[in-house]
């Protein structure tokens, strides 16, 4: 079945500074990559996807890219600021019902 | 709009005891996932359902029942609670699957001892 990786567990950086976490997966079929933020005491939110047949998404400060041929794909923040610290998991779809979450980042960003 | 919503927010059980963890969303959403989420492991999917009627097991459904009567409501069930249970539950919805997003709930934190 998929498996996704996820790294780093932990990132700390100052705020303004860019952010990067990466993940890879294992299913080559895999078509649908979401990330998800999730806030102290709260359920994960989704904040941004990818679908298979595109190689970058942006939204204001947040991208991702995907590389389909290495299998792997990261999130990226510019422009840190501290209500960006939370923990964020990246996805993978196995087949159309259910997504399979990577272990998770704790993003640290220190004024 | 309410969303996803889970209750109890928080509980406490005693080893042996049992105790249904609610969840139930408004969106009239076709699918329904319970996830558990232990520190460093990520979300774990312990059951699904892909409408009313319809059940499937994730990966660690071991100890857990769940029912889908209704499309508002998942709930699930823990029977003869362990301590390997101590976890946070999340209940999440999909209109159409996965590949659509999903909306968490805002979690149950069950502790047993």
């Amino acid at each position: 079945g998929e498996n996704v990786e996820q790294h780093p567990s932990t990132l700390s950086v100052q705020e303004g500074d860019s952010a990067v976490i990466k993940c890879t997966y294992s299913d080559s079929a895999s078509n649908y990559f979401p990330w998800y933020k999730q806030e102290l005491g709260k359920g994960p939110q989704l904040i941004i996807d990818i679908r298979s047949n595109v190689g970058e998404k942006k939204d204001q400060r947040i991208a991702v890219t995907l590389n389909k041929t290495a299998k792997h794909f990261s999130l990226h923040i510019t422009e840190t600021q501290p209500e960006d610290s939370a923990v964020y998991f990246c996805a993978a779809i196995l087949n159309t019902d259910k997504l399979i979450f990577g272990t998770g980042t704790r993003l640290q960003v220190f004024p | 709009n309410a969303g996803v919503t889970q209750t109890p927010k928080f509980r406490i059980l005693k080893i042996g005891q049992s105790m249904t963890l609610q969840c139930t969303q408004d969106m009239n959403h076709n699918y329904m996932y319970w996830y558990r989420q232990d520190p460093g492991m990520g979300l774990k999917l312990i059951y699904y359902s892909v409408g009313a009627g319809i059940t499937d097991k994730g990966e660690v459904p071991n100890g857990y029942n769940v029912s889908r009567s209704t499309t508002e409501d998942f709930p699930l069930r823990l029977e003869l609670a362990a301590p390997s249970q101590t976890s946070v539950y999340f209940c999440a919805s999909s209109p159409l699957g996965g590949a659509y997003g999903y909306t968490f709930g805002s979690g149950t934190r069950l502790t047993v001892v």
